[in-house]
């Protein structure tokens, strides 16, 4: 079946600009996460998604960051005045059940800031 | 807070000649500890969950062990194929997310 999707898969912007990043999460699955991959660095949280509970938004970086999820389904990262910093790639991640799955992930959107 | 600790960083290896891939923890409650592998310019592969000490399960030629500090990722005779990232991953009983490691590198020369 098809696996996680997000869009675009690359994205240049300039510094101060906003952009959007999209996740499309594998059909039925319930818990989807974003993370983010610096040079160097390993994956970072983000922020979790659950069902309709409210997200857990405990490793956004700054108030810049925010994303959401609509109809349980399709979620949206936004960058907002982004900086040179956000150069990372940013991964979506989904799986069956909030606590204890396996988490499927995306081939992320490799974002850079000029 | 949550640690992982992978090493080696890069590990260069000739087609057929085993080796182990280590990942060292702490965790505030296990709840999973998780093998993906990573090719450039992909996302991560999930390859294994172990949820207690002394659990093993294999997929081909790799083997992933649990201890109650560290696990390790056997590759029995590898192929150049198996050349990738490969990251190691702890949620603990409080959190949703998964804590990574920095990634071993691996390349396989035929």
């Amino acid at each position: 079946g098809a696996g996680v999707s997000q869009s675009p898969s690359n994205k240049v912007t300039e510094k101060g600009k906003d952009v959007e990043l999209r996740c499309d999460p594998i059909s039925g699955h319930t818990a989807l996460y974003w993370y983010r991959q610096s040079l160097g660095q390993g994956l970072e949280f983000l922020i979790y998604f659950q069902g309709n509970s409210a997200p857990d938004k405990s490793g956004l970086p700054s108030d810049r960051f925010s994303a959401e999820r609509t109809g349980g389904s399709v979620s949206t990262l936004t960058i907002q005045r982004t900086q040179q910093e956000d150069s990372a790639v940013y991964l979506c991640a989904s799986s069956p059940m909030g606590q204890g799955n396996e988490q499927f992930f995306g081939p992320g959107t490799r974002l850079t800031v000029l | 807070e949550d640690q992982v600790t992978q090493s080696p960083e890069a590990l260069r290896l000739q087609e057929g000649e085993s080796s182990s891939l280590n990942c060292s923890y702490t965790v505030s409650g296990l709840r999973g500890l998780f093998w993906y592998r990573q090719d450039p310019g992909k996302g991560p592969e999930f390859l294994f969950t172990l949820y207690s000490a002394g659990e093993e399960k294999e997929k081909e030629r790799l083997k992933a062990t649990l201890t109650k500090k560290e696990s390790f990722l056997h590759i029995t005779a590898p192929k150049p194929e198996d050349s990738a990232t490969y990251l190691c991953a702890v949620r603990n009983n409080a959190g949703n997310m998964l804590t990574f490691g920095g990634g071993t590198r691996l390349m396989v020369k035929p």
